[in-house]
């Protein structure tokens, strides 16, 4: 069964910390997805990327980054983190030529206190 | 950009069809629609897509009329575990998705 892997289901950071969200895929899909979810605003996009080392910033990318390395892994970076970053966090990914068929993770719920 | 009305919440019983109806006024020629499925603490599921007419697969079936400005989600006979959020995407931009805040159905025994 294809996946999409976030490394942790639950994290807790305080405000000023550097934290990374990791997520790897197994579908050699090109184009990999960060999204944040909360309540009564749906899932918006913060970053992308088509290929290793390519990035394109989504709707929502002040205070944060991204790394794609490798193609199966994509991490978002919390460069300073904030309360206000408190959140779930959602990882997708798709093949270059599919615009409908994202696989997602399971989520990252982080708490920044 | 095309964008995506759909009711905010829907409550059912189980047993019953229900429908989801998604309006899309600006869709582009090309882009086809899209259903996602989202349970509490899990990410999106895809469930369906079409572009036209009518879609059946083993979870949904989709209706499409002829100006594709609307479309319409159909679940069979619904069972508490159809309990989620649905969303109606339609694709703006190279592959991005853009997810509004979706339909909570409620199913009730």
């Amino acid at each position: 069964d294809v996946k999409v892997t976030q490394s942790s289901r639950y994290l807790v950071k305080r405000t000023g910390e550097k934290v990374f969200l990791e997520c790897v895929q197994d579908m050699d899909h090109e184009n990999m997805f960060w999204y944040r979810q909360d309540p009564g605003l749906g899932l918006r996009l913060i970053y992308f990327s088509y290929d290793v080392k390519m990035k394109e910033k989504g709707d929502i990318p002040e205070g944060y980054s991204v790394s794609r390395e490798k193609k199966e892994r994509f991490s978002l970076i919390l460069e300073s983190a904030s309360t206000n970053q408190t959140s779930m966090y959602l990882c997708a990914s798709s093949l270059r030529t599919d615009n409908y068929g994202y696989t997602f993770g399971s989520g990252t719920r982080l708490t920044v206190v | 950009l095309a964008k995506t009305t759909q009711p905010i919440s829907m409550d059912s019983y189980e047993g019953q069809e229900v429908n989801i109806t998604c309006s899309h006024n600006n869709i582009a020629t090309n882009d086809y629609i899209t259903w996602y499925q989202q349970f509490p603490s899990q990410g999106p599921r895809f469930i369906i897509q079409g572009y036209k007419t009518k879609v059946t697969n083993e979870v949904a079936s989709l209706f499409i009329p002829a100006d594709r400005k609307s479309s319409t989600l159909s679940l069979p006979r619904v069972s508490l575990s159809d309990t989620a959020v649905y969303y109606c995407l339609v694709p703006e931009g190279y592959s991005t998705l853009t997810f509004g805040k979706g339909t909570m159905l409620l199913v009730s025994p």
